[in-house]
């Protein structure tokens, strides 16, 4: 099942926080954060396991709440290389597969 | 490093005609993935593959086949299009199933 994404968009000025969030009906392992600008293919940020490990961007931060199958993307002093369209996907561990949400588009003005 | 290619960019078919579309890696990575992506839905994923000589079916993989002959190499065939199959398609590797996965460009298909 399809994690949702909410907000569906978000309008910032540069230099503004955001927060992106990812919510599973299913127990999720692992949650996967993709940026996408348009016209081009998705970038990864970062991962986040169960149990607390972490990979991934060094300026982008999130969280994993794995009792309420949740995750949240902490966009901070907003650039506008910041634009894009975020997407999470989950998977539930063993030998699942990503499941991507409906992503969240960005935007950031000067 | 090319990283991920995909090949052809663009291509548009008729209705029931057949075609291929390459994804080549040169990262040595074990897994490589299809999706297909439609605005609103984000990416889903048709066919992928654990290794060479190896592969399994995604969330829709109705219309689509898949062969997994070297590692480097994945490639997806449409037998039979048809215009639900417009969409853009977007081929990824990963080292393992736990990494990050490494997109192509993409290939915008558009079935008439």
């Amino acid at each position: 099942q399809q994690p949702v994404q909410s907000p569906q968009a978000v309008i910032l000025r540069e230099g503004e926080d955001a927060v992106i969030n990812c919510s599973s009906s299913k127990a999720l392992y692992s949650v996967h954060w993709y940026r996408q600008k348009h016209g081009e293919a998705p970038v990864f940020l970062m991962i986040l396991l169960k149990g607390g490990e972490q990979k991934g961007h060094d300026k982008i931060s999130a969280s994993f709440n794995e009792k309420k199958q949740q995750s949240s993307l902490y966009l901070t002093a907003s650039q506008l290389s910041y634009s894009g369209t975020y997407f999470c996907g989950t998977e539930g561990g063993g030998y699942s597969t990503l499941t991507f949400g409906k992503g969240t588009m960005l935007l950031v003005s000067p | 490093n090319a990283g991920v290619t995909q090949t052809p960019k663009f291509r548009v078919l008729k209705t029931g005609q057949s075609m291929t579309l390459l994804c080549a890696q040169d990262m040595n990575h074990e897994y490589m993935y299809w999706y297909r992506q439609d605005p609103g839905m984000g990416l889903r994923l048709i066919h992928y593959s654990v290794g060479e000589g190896t592969t399994a079916k995604g969330e829709v993989p109705d219309g689509y086949n898949v062969s997994r002959l070297k590692k480097q190499n994945f490639l997806l065939g449409l037998e039979s299009a048809a215009p639900s199959q417009t969409s853009v398609y977007f081929c990824a590797s990963s080292r393992e199933r736990l990494y990050e996965q490494y997109f192509g460009p993409g290939t915008r298909l558009t079935v008439t």
